[in-house]
Protein backbone atom coordinates (compact mmCIF):
# COMPACT_ATOMS: atom_id res chain seq x y z
CA UNK A 1 0.00 0.00 0.00
CA UNK A 2 1.45 2.82 -1.25
CA UNK A 3 -0.97 5.75 -0.01
CA UNK A 4 -1.77 6.32 -3.77
CA UNK A 5 -4.64 4.26 -5.22
CA UNK A 6 -5.40 4.32 -9.06
CA UNK A 7 -8.59 3.04 -10.83
CA UNK A 8 -9.54 1.27 -12.90
CA UNK A 9 -5.85 -1.25 -12.76
CA UNK A 10 -6.54 -2.27 -16.66
CA UNK A 11 -8.82 -0.10 -19.06
CA UNK A 12 -9.80 -1.43 -22.65
CA UNK A 13 -11.18 1.33 -25.03
CA UNK A 14 -11.91 2.06 -28.32
CA UNK A 15 -11.31 5.03 -30.00
CA UNK A 16 -14.90 6.93 -29.70
CA UNK A 17 -15.29 6.18 -26.44
CA UNK A 18 -15.19 8.63 -23.15
CA UNK A 19 -13.67 7.49 -20.08
CA UNK A 20 -11.87 8.51 -16.70
CA UNK A 21 -8.80 7.24 -14.94
CA UNK A 22 -9.10 7.67 -11.06
CA UNK A 23 -6.45 8.47 -8.47
CA UNK A 24 -6.28 9.32 -4.89
CA UNK A 25 -3.92 9.65 -2.24
CA UNK A 26 -3.81 9.54 2.02
CA UNK A 27 -1.20 11.11 2.35
CA UNK A 28 -1.98 14.77 3.14
CA UNK A 29 -0.15 15.71 -0.09
CA UNK A 30 -0.44 18.98 -2.07
CA UNK A 31 1.43 18.39 -5.33
CA UNK A 32 -0.33 15.25 -7.38
CA UNK A 33 1.33 14.52 -11.24
CA UNK A 34 0.09 12.19 -14.30
CA UNK A 35 2.66 10.24 -15.69
CA UNK A 36 2.93 8.02 -19.04
CA UNK A 37 4.37 4.97 -19.58
CA UNK A 38 5.23 3.80 -23.08
CA UNK A 39 6.80 0.36 -23.83
CA UNK A 40 10.70 1.60 -24.92
CA UNK A 41 10.00 5.30 -24.30
CA UNK A 42 10.97 6.94 -20.82
CA UNK A 43 8.56 8.33 -18.60
CA UNK A 44 6.58 11.14 -19.82
CA UNK A 45 5.24 13.89 -17.44
CA UNK A 46 2.06 15.05 -18.36
CA UNK A 47 0.72 17.00 -16.12
CA UNK A 48 1.15 19.16 -12.29
CA UNK A 49 -0.99 20.09 -9.76
CA UNK A 50 0.36 22.00 -7.10
CA UNK A 51 -2.63 23.08 -4.44
CA UNK A 52 -5.47 22.27 -6.96
CA UNK A 53 -4.23 24.65 -9.47
CA UNK A 54 -2.76 23.31 -12.87
CA UNK A 55 1.26 24.42 -13.31
CA UNK A 56 2.55 22.39 -15.88
CA UNK A 57 1.39 20.55 -18.97
CA UNK A 58 3.75 19.26 -21.30
CA UNK A 59 2.33 19.88 -24.64
CA UNK A 60 -0.11 17.10 -24.06
CA UNK A 61 -3.05 16.48 -26.75
CA UNK A 62 -6.11 17.98 -25.63
CA UNK A 63 -8.07 14.58 -25.86
CA UNK A 64 -6.60 14.06 -22.57
CA UNK A 65 -7.85 16.46 -19.73
CA UNK A 66 -6.87 16.51 -16.57
CA UNK A 67 -9.12 17.45 -13.65
CA UNK A 68 -8.10 18.31 -10.02
CA UNK A 69 -11.13 18.75 -7.51
CA UNK A 70 -9.10 18.69 -4.40
CA UNK A 71 -5.64 17.88 -3.16
CA UNK A 72 -6.68 14.45 -2.44
CA UNK A 73 -8.29 13.58 -6.31
CA UNK A 74 -6.90 13.59 -9.67
CA UNK A 75 -8.48 12.27 -12.59
CA UNK A 76 -7.78 12.35 -16.17
CA UNK A 77 -10.42 12.23 -18.58
CA UNK A 78 -9.87 10.65 -21.56
CA UNK A 79 -11.73 11.08 -25.30
CA UNK A 80 -10.84 10.06 -28.66
CA UNK A 81 -7.85 8.54 -28.07
CA UNK A 82 -5.42 6.65 -30.62
CA UNK A 83 -4.00 3.28 -30.40
CA UNK A 84 -0.58 4.95 -29.91
CA UNK A 85 -1.99 6.22 -26.63
CA UNK A 86 -2.19 2.92 -25.34
CA UNK A 87 0.65 2.70 -21.84
CA UNK A 88 0.75 2.68 -18.73
CA UNK A 89 -0.61 5.87 -17.11
CA UNK A 90 0.67 6.56 -13.78
CA UNK A 91 -0.60 9.08 -10.63
CA UNK A 92 2.08 10.39 -7.92
CA UNK A 93 1.91 12.55 -5.45
CA UNK A 94 4.57 14.83 -3.23
CA UNK A 95 4.25 17.15 -0.57
CA UNK A 96 4.14 20.22 -2.30
CA UNK A 97 5.85 22.23 -4.96
CA UNK A 98 6.62 25.30 -3.01
CA UNK A 99 9.91 26.38 -3.62
CA UNK A 100 11.67 26.33 0.15
CA UNK A 101 15.05 25.36 -1.18
CA UNK A 102 13.89 21.74 -0.77
CA UNK A 103 12.33 18.98 -2.60
CA UNK A 104 11.14 16.31 -1.80
CA UNK A 105 10.19 12.13 -3.35
CA UNK A 106 7.11 11.35 -5.37
CA UNK A 107 4.96 8.30 -4.18
CA UNK A 108 2.81 6.56 -7.47
CA UNK A 109 -0.38 4.57 -7.60
CA UNK A 110 0.32 0.95 -9.15
CA UNK A 111 -0.77 2.64 -12.48
CA UNK A 112 -4.04 1.78 -14.72
CA UNK A 113 -2.64 -0.02 -18.02
CA UNK A 114 -4.73 1.28 -20.83
CA UNK A 115 -5.72 -0.31 -23.97
CA UNK A 116 -7.19 1.59 -27.07
CA UNK A 117 -8.71 -0.43 -29.80
CA UNK B 1 16.92 22.10 -18.69
CA UNK B 2 18.17 19.54 -16.27
CA UNK B 3 18.10 16.03 -17.53
CA UNK B 4 19.07 12.20 -16.23
CA UNK B 5 21.64 9.50 -18.22
CA UNK B 6 21.15 6.39 -16.78
CA UNK B 7 23.14 3.17 -18.65
CA UNK B 8 20.68 1.29 -21.21
CA UNK B 9 20.05 -2.19 -20.12
CA UNK B 10 19.20 -4.60 -20.07
CA UNK B 11 21.80 -6.12 -17.28
CA UNK B 12 21.77 -9.86 -16.46
CA UNK B 13 23.62 -11.32 -13.17
CA UNK B 14 23.88 -14.62 -11.54
CA UNK B 15 22.50 -14.24 -7.92
CA UNK B 16 25.18 -13.28 -5.40
CA UNK B 17 26.76 -10.70 -7.92
CA UNK B 18 27.94 -7.79 -7.40
CA UNK B 19 25.59 -4.68 -9.11
CA UNK B 20 26.40 -1.23 -10.60
CA UNK B 21 24.11 0.92 -12.56
CA UNK B 22 25.92 4.07 -13.53
CA UNK B 23 23.66 7.45 -13.55
CA UNK B 24 24.68 10.84 -14.70
CA UNK B 25 23.09 13.78 -14.27
CA UNK B 26 22.83 17.73 -15.78
CA UNK B 27 21.49 20.28 -13.56
CA UNK B 28 21.44 23.98 -12.67
CA UNK B 29 21.68 24.62 -9.11
CA UNK B 30 21.46 21.65 -6.49
CA UNK B 31 19.11 18.76 -7.34
CA UNK B 32 17.92 16.38 -5.12
CA UNK B 33 18.64 12.80 -6.25
CA UNK B 34 16.81 9.24 -6.11
CA UNK B 35 16.54 6.18 -7.36
CA UNK B 36 13.25 4.46 -8.21
CA UNK B 37 12.24 0.41 -8.53
CA UNK B 38 9.24 -0.97 -10.42
CA UNK B 39 8.62 -4.18 -10.43
CA UNK B 40 6.64 -6.33 -12.71
CA UNK B 41 2.88 -4.91 -13.30
CA UNK B 42 3.63 -2.51 -10.80
CA UNK B 43 4.20 1.60 -10.03
CA UNK B 44 7.44 3.20 -9.31
CA UNK B 45 8.14 3.05 -5.21
CA UNK B 46 11.25 5.12 -3.96
CA UNK B 47 14.36 2.81 -3.30
CA UNK B 48 16.92 5.95 -1.92
CA UNK B 49 17.25 9.25 -1.85
CA UNK B 50 19.83 11.86 -1.13
CA UNK B 51 19.59 15.50 -1.07
CA UNK B 52 23.04 17.29 -1.26
CA UNK B 53 26.62 16.77 -2.25
CA UNK B 54 28.60 13.50 -0.52
CA UNK B 55 25.25 12.55 0.74
CA UNK B 56 24.98 8.38 0.73
CA UNK B 57 21.23 6.98 0.53
CA UNK B 58 20.73 3.22 1.02
CA UNK B 59 18.14 0.79 1.52
CA UNK B 60 17.45 -2.84 1.31
CA UNK B 61 21.61 -3.53 0.37
CA UNK B 62 21.13 -0.91 -2.06
CA UNK B 63 23.57 2.26 -2.05
CA UNK B 64 24.33 5.32 -4.49
CA UNK B 65 26.51 8.35 -3.20
CA UNK B 66 26.00 11.80 -4.53
CA UNK B 67 29.02 12.61 -6.54
CA UNK B 68 28.89 16.64 -7.51
CA UNK B 69 32.26 16.09 -9.48
CA UNK B 70 31.29 13.81 -11.28
CA UNK B 71 27.71 14.41 -11.70
CA UNK B 72 26.98 10.94 -11.03
CA UNK B 73 24.35 8.78 -8.57
CA UNK B 74 25.70 5.62 -9.21
CA UNK B 75 23.47 2.47 -7.97
CA UNK B 76 25.36 -0.35 -6.17
CA UNK B 77 24.70 -3.26 -4.40
CA UNK B 78 27.33 -5.81 -3.45
CA UNK B 79 24.82 -9.46 -3.54
CA UNK B 80 21.81 -9.06 -5.85
CA UNK B 81 18.99 -11.64 -5.25
CA UNK B 82 16.30 -13.14 -7.94
CA UNK B 83 13.86 -10.72 -5.74
CA UNK B 84 15.89 -7.85 -7.32
CA UNK B 85 14.72 -8.59 -11.04
CA UNK B 86 12.98 -5.58 -11.80
CA UNK B 87 12.95 -2.12 -13.79
CA UNK B 88 15.51 0.66 -11.94
CA UNK B 89 14.90 4.64 -12.72
CA UNK B 90 17.90 7.11 -11.54
CA UNK B 91 16.17 10.53 -11.23
CA UNK B 92 16.50 13.97 -9.85
CA UNK B 93 14.32 17.37 -9.22
CA UNK B 94 14.97 20.57 -7.52
CA UNK B 95 12.22 22.38 -5.38
CA UNK B 96 9.63 23.81 -7.37
CA UNK B 97 9.83 21.10 -10.14
CA UNK B 98 8.63 17.44 -10.81
CA UNK B 99 10.62 14.78 -11.11
CA UNK B 100 12.72 13.63 -14.25
CA UNK B 101 13.62 10.68 -14.93
CA UNK B 102 16.14 8.70 -16.89
CA UNK B 103 14.98 5.61 -19.08
CA UNK B 104 15.57 3.14 -16.83
CA UNK B 105 17.54 -0.10 -16.78
CA UNK B 106 16.17 -3.70 -16.26
CA UNK B 107 17.82 -5.70 -14.53
CA UNK B 108 17.17 -9.64 -14.46
CA UNK B 109 19.00 -11.84 -11.94
CA UNK B 110 19.20 -15.75 -12.74
CA UNK B 111 19.47 -18.42 -9.77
Amino acid sequence: ETGVTQTPRHLVMGMTNKKSLKCEQHLGHNAMYWYKQSAKKPLELMFVYNFKEQTENNSVPSRFSPECPNSSHLFLHLHTLQPEDSALYLCASSQDLVDRGRSTEAFFGQGTRLTVV
Amino acid sequence: GDSVTQMEGPVTLSEEAFLTINCTYTATGYPSLFWYVQYPGEGLQLLLKATKADDKGSNKGFEATYRKETTSFHLEKGSVQVSDSAVYFCALNQAGTALIFGKGTTLSVSS
